[in-house]
This record gives C-alpha cells, structure tokens and sequence, in this order.
C-alpha cells in the first residue's frame, strides 16, 4: 500500500555540522514532496519542496534531494544550529493533489 | 507565524461535554482541512472543505462534526469523545485543491478524560 517511511526515527548531530534526514516513499505516482519541520508544542512548519521533475532544491541552509529510481527524499541541513532541533516530516501527494501522505517522522536533535 | 491560527490551544474535556475547535486562515486560501496528530502515528486526515464544501471525509466517527460557513473559518464540534480521541489536532490550509502546500496552525491539545 502507500506509505511513506524514515530510515532514522532520531537523529543526533553537533551544532555546526551538517544533518541528513532520509525518507523512503512508495507511491510510484507521487509527483510532489513537502519536508515540514514540528517544533514542541507547535504545528508543522513548511520547509522546502520538489516537484517530480527535479532532483535537487536549494533553499536557505537547506536542500532536498529527490531519487525517483530508489523512491527516496533526503533533506540536507547545513551548520545545523540549535533552532533546527525538532521533528521533520515527509510527505507525498500519492494519486492526490490534496491528500497527503505524511511519513512517522525523525526527531533531530543538535548538541552544543 | 504562518497564517493559520487554532484556538483553544488546549482543551480538556470528559467524554459527556460537547465543545468546539476553531481555525481561521488569513491566507485567502480556498480549501481548508483537519488532521489529528496521535502519538508515534503519522498524521491522519480527517476532512477536507473546498470553497465550503466537504470533499473528503476520511472515515471518520460521527462523534466529529466539521463545519465550514466561510472559507476563512474551520470548526470541529466534538460530542461524547472517548479517551482514544485525545490528540494533537491540526487545522491546515491551502490555495485551492490544486495547490499542494498546505499550512498548518499551532494546532489544539486535546484530552478526553
């Protein structure tokens, strides 16, 4: 069935390196994936996108990476800082432009 | 902030009351939806409203009733919960159907006694 999967459920890092959270997709008709960030106590915040069409994203401090032929997303942190610790979510559309399919989630967590 | 607020931020109630949550967006979005965020599971959706109307609603209990009279306003009118229904529920909007991004609200800490 559809599901969207992370590899790593707690990532641990050192402030000032770089971070890289995994998530493996199943929906071969996904074309559009979102990574969101959940701060404690707070909604999912947007991050970055890509669409279907492209393998990579830059924004700021940030980059998604997208293989189609292994169905996996990879969201790139770099100088993580202490405000990056959170839980970050993937999602896909699936057959759906509306119903996304979110996976379970990995908490990063930023040492000092 | 990213446009879409929740209130109440957190409601306790026991499994007789009936009590509402509310969601406004100040994005000029058309649609408009509801998850419930459980514990170690991934987001759930609940309904979907486009332009006030319903397009979805994900096999969810009658005990949850939304109610959209506006495209800017979301309720969900809770009536005789049980403590499995005790979440993180989530208010999120988007541009129209089409549009992919959605933007989620702080959210409303809910616990069924």
């Amino acid at each position: 069935g559809e599901s969207v999967g992370l590899h790593l459920p707690t990532l641990s890092v050192q402030e000032g390196d770089n971070s890289i959270i995994n998530c493996a997709y199943s929906n071969s008709a996904s074309d559009y994936f979102i990574w969101y960030k959940q701060e404690s106590g707070k909604g999912p915040q947007f991050i970055i996108d890509i669409r279907s069409n492209m393998d990579k994203r830059q924004g700021q401090r940030v980059t998604v990476l997208l293989n189609k032929t292994v169905k996996h997303l990879s969201l790139q942190i770099a100088a993580t800082q202490p405000g990056d610790s959170a839980v970050y979510f993937c999602a896909e559309n699936g057959d759906s432009s509306y119903k996304l399919i979110f996976g379970s989630g990995t908490r990063l967590l930023v040492r000092p | 902030e990213t446009g879409v607020t929740q209130t109440p931020r957190h409601l306790v109630m026991g499994m007789t009351n009936k009590k509402s949550l509310k969601c406004e967006q100040h994005l000029g979005h058309n649609a408009m939806y509801w998850y419930k965020q459980s514990a170690k599971k991934p987001l759930e959706l609940m309904f979907v409203y486009s332009l006030e109307e319903r397009v979805e609603n994900n096999s969810v209990p009658s005990r949850f009733s939304p109610e959209c009279p506006n495209s800017s306003h979301l309720f969900l009118h809770l009536h005789t919960l049980q403590p499995e229904d005790s979440a993180l529920y989530l208010c999120a909007s988007s541009q129209t159907l089409d549009t992919d991004t959605q933007y989620f609200g702080p959210g409303t800490r809910l616990t069924v006694l």
